[in-house]
């Protein structure tokens, strides 16, 4: 199983240019979440989703959107990027609804850097 | 999702048993105590978790004080690979709302 997979792993944008960030899960979770992360600093929670065609705002939503049309996919868009977009994000996973475990699978992280 | 608290910052020696605690009065009786680390940049990962019982598994240990309002995850003899920032977090077993991470512990394993 490849788990969490994200894409890219890096990029470089100039300000106002937009772009998305994809996250494949081949656990068949439930969950999906995406985190932002600058340095020095903890995760913090940028969307959710609870289930296929389903998303939810976390604590850092501004600037961007999400999209969840496949169980398997999610992505999240930037439509215009800002400087202060600069970090690293991850994407995880959770919830095995036939095993009940709730366990985050997280992917190994997508660095972005807006000039 | 109850709150949870950690020291910003640990020490260990190499080969010691490293306990970290974790600090969780408000949990309700249906939340397990989950703990995931982070090395240097990579993604967090899933280190153990628990709901009253202590757990143990080849990783960790996790000890649960019998009020469920503290506990320890104990590194039985650390190494110098353990150094990362540890994450204590309690929630529903099968939620999937808002999950949100503190600073956690930055545990530091010295030779």
């Amino acid at each position: 199983n490849a788990g969490v997979t994200q894409t890219p792993k890096f990029r470089v944008l100039k300000t106002g240019q937009s772009m998305t960030l994809l996250c494949a899960q081949d656990m068949n979770h439930e969950y999906m979440y995406w985190y932002r992360q600058d340095p020095g600093m903890g995760l913090r929670l940028i969307h959710y989703s609870v289930g296929e065609g389903t998303t939810a705002k976390g604590e850092v939503p501004d600037g961007y959107n999400v999209s969840r049309l496949k169980k398997q996919n999610f992505l999240l868009g930037l439509e215009s990027a800002a400087p202060s977009q600069t970090s690293v994000y991850f994407c995880a996973s959770s919830y095995d609804r036939s095993s009940g475990a709730n366990v985050l699978t997280f992917g190994a992280g997508s660095r972005l850097t807006v000039l | 999702d109850a709150k949870t608290t950690q020291p910003p910052s640990m020490d260990c020696a190499e080969g010691r048993a490293a306990n970290l605690p974790c600090n969780h009065s408000t949990i309700s009786g249906n939340e397990y105590v989950y703990w995931y680390r982070q090395i240097h940049s990579q993604g967090p990962q899933y280190i153990i978790h628990g709901l009253k019982n202590n757990e143990t598994n080849e990783m960790a240990s996790l000890i649960i004080t019998e009020d469920r309002k503290s506990s320890t995850l104990i590194l039985p003899h650390a190494t110098l690979r353990d150094t990362a920032v540890y994450y204590c977090i309690v929630r529903v077993g099968n939620a999937g709302n808002m999950l949100t991470f503190g600073g956690g512990t930055r545990l530091m394993v010295k030779p």
